[in-house]
């Protein structure tokens, strides 16, 4: 596609159900990023795949938060168990092989009620 | 520890009246600087980065923004503020490919006629 997606936009959910966010990169683009935006806040890092592979999970705040990218594509942030602080914006972007520079999505926007 | 601080939460301006965003950084290593913006209901775009060379870089949408060793920073200006530029704005730093990107907390711009 012409740039990074993510689906969905918005979701609202009760505490302690599990979701599943989901990133389509840029084609061509290897790497690929997970963020999260709390309000007021600038974006902070999660997580990291080159291809398949997940190189950096150092910014997962704990063992509720996952994610994978099975096919090198495609990646699932999943959140089990839901809290009301991780409602947040969860960003994904991707990039080019060797390059620096990361391309963002439009986010997805979640509600923990 | 690695940082980035954008000193000034919110900025009004008066259109066409110029601009500079302040963004200070802290990094062990050569840094790579970035600045995007994100407008309400939209991902953040890369306004532009600045890796080696020239300290003055050209963006899009009329953006510059100038590499400062000696003072760690990398501000941003634009010499004629439009009404659309009103965003929230975001300086960030990260090293080789495959590293996060540390993102300041944003600065909010508002534009007035």
């Amino acid at each position: 596609g012409a740039g990074v997606s993510q689906s969905p936009r918005y979701k609202v959910t009760k505490r302690g159900q599990d979701v599943a966010l989901r990133c389509d990169p840029i084609s061509g683009h290897v790497s690929l990023y997970w963020y999260r935006q709390a309000l007021g806040q600038g974006p902070e890092f999660l997580t990291y795949f080159n291809y398949e592979a997940q190189q950096d999970k150092s910014g997962l705040p704990n063992d509720r938060f996952s994610a994978e990218r099975p096919e090198g594509s495609i990646s699932t942030l999943t959140i089990q168990r839901t809290e009301q602080r991780d409602s947040a914006m969860y960003r994904c972007a991707s990039s080019l092989p060797g390059a620096e520079t990361q391309y963002f999505g439009p986010g997805t926007r979640l509600l923990v009620l | 520890a690695q940082s980035v601080t954008q000193p000034d939460i919110h900025i009004t301006v008066s259109e066409g009246a110029s601009l500079e965003l302040r963004c200070n950084y802290s990094y062990g290593a050569t840094p790579y600087l970035f600045w995007y913006v994100q407008s309400p209901g939209q991902g953040l775009q890369l306004l532009l980065k600045y890796f080696s060379g020239d300290t003055l870089v050209q963006g899009i949408k009329g953006f510059e923004a100038e590499f400062k060793r000696s003072q760690s920073s990398f501000n941003l200006r634009k010499p004629s503020v439009h009404w659309s530029d009103a965003a929230e704005y975001f300086c960030a730093v990260g090293a080789k490919a495959g590293t996060a990107l540390i993102f300041g907390k944003g600065t909010t711009l508002s534009v007035s006629s």
